[in-house]
């Protein structure tokens, strides 16, 4: 089945400075490669999604890029803020019978040292 | 504003019993997951259903099952909880492939 590998498990960056999380999957019918934020003690949510025909997508300070001949995609934030602390999931869709699931990677947590 | 809930924040069984966990959703989505949570290994997908009375596994089914009798609830079953059971327990809704996540059920088996 579908497997969704997340590095680092752990990141401290500066403040301003930027922060880089990557994520490989293994089917190479996923189509679909969204990114969620959790944090502390609240729900995940969908901050960027990116669809296998897009190599990159932007949204103000973060991006997302693809790679789907490597079955790599990547979250860029820049200029970190402290508020960008919290734990970051990868996932990749497949779709399966009459539904699509959702496998999300190991999380990264993301630390933003003032 | 999609709106998900669970029936409980907090909850504390005894091994061997038999626990229910409860979502609701408030926007006829046609998809719902149930998902256990762990540090170090992220979300991990237990059941999920693409329509009332239809159940799919995921990844992690074994000593779990689910029940989806109307559109907007879908239950969680542990039928004899175990202390390996202890977790955080996430349930979602989709629409056009963004999952809504409710608020998360902390199950402690003792």
């Amino acid at each position: 089945g579908e497997n969704v590998e997340q590095h680092p498990s752990t990141l401290s960056v500066q403040e301003g400075d930027s922060a880089v999380i990557k994520c490989t999957y293994s089917d190479s019918a996923s189509n679909y490669f969204p990114w969620y934020k959790q944090e502390l003690g609240k729900r995940p949510q969908l901050i960027i999604d990116i669809r296998s025909n897009v190599g990159e997508k932007k949204d103000q300070r973060i991006a997302v890029t693809l790679n789907k001949t490597a079955k790599h995609f990547s979250l860029h934030i820049t200029e970190t803020q402290p508020e960008d602390s919290a734990v970051y999931f990868c996932a990749a869709s497949i779709q399966y019978s009459s539904a699509s699931k959702i496998i999300f990677g190991s999380g990264t947590r993301l630390s933003i040292r003032p | 504003d999609v709106k998900v809930t669970q029936s409980s924040r907090y909850l504390v069984k005894r091994t061997g019993e038999k626990v229910f966990l409860e979502c609701v959703q408030d926007m006829d989505h046609e998809n719902m997951f149930w998902y256990r949570q762990d540090p170090g290994l992220g979300l991990r997908l237990i059941y999920f259903s693409y329509d009332v009375k239809m159940k799919e596994k995921g990844d992690i089914p074994e000593g779990y099952s689910v029940s989806r009798e109307k559109k907007e609830r879908f239950s969680l079953i542990l039928e004899s909880a175990s202390t390996n059971q202890t977790s955080m327990y996430l349930c979602a809704s989709s629409f056009n492939f963004e999952q809504y996540f409710g608020p998360g059920t902390r199950l402690t088996v003792t």
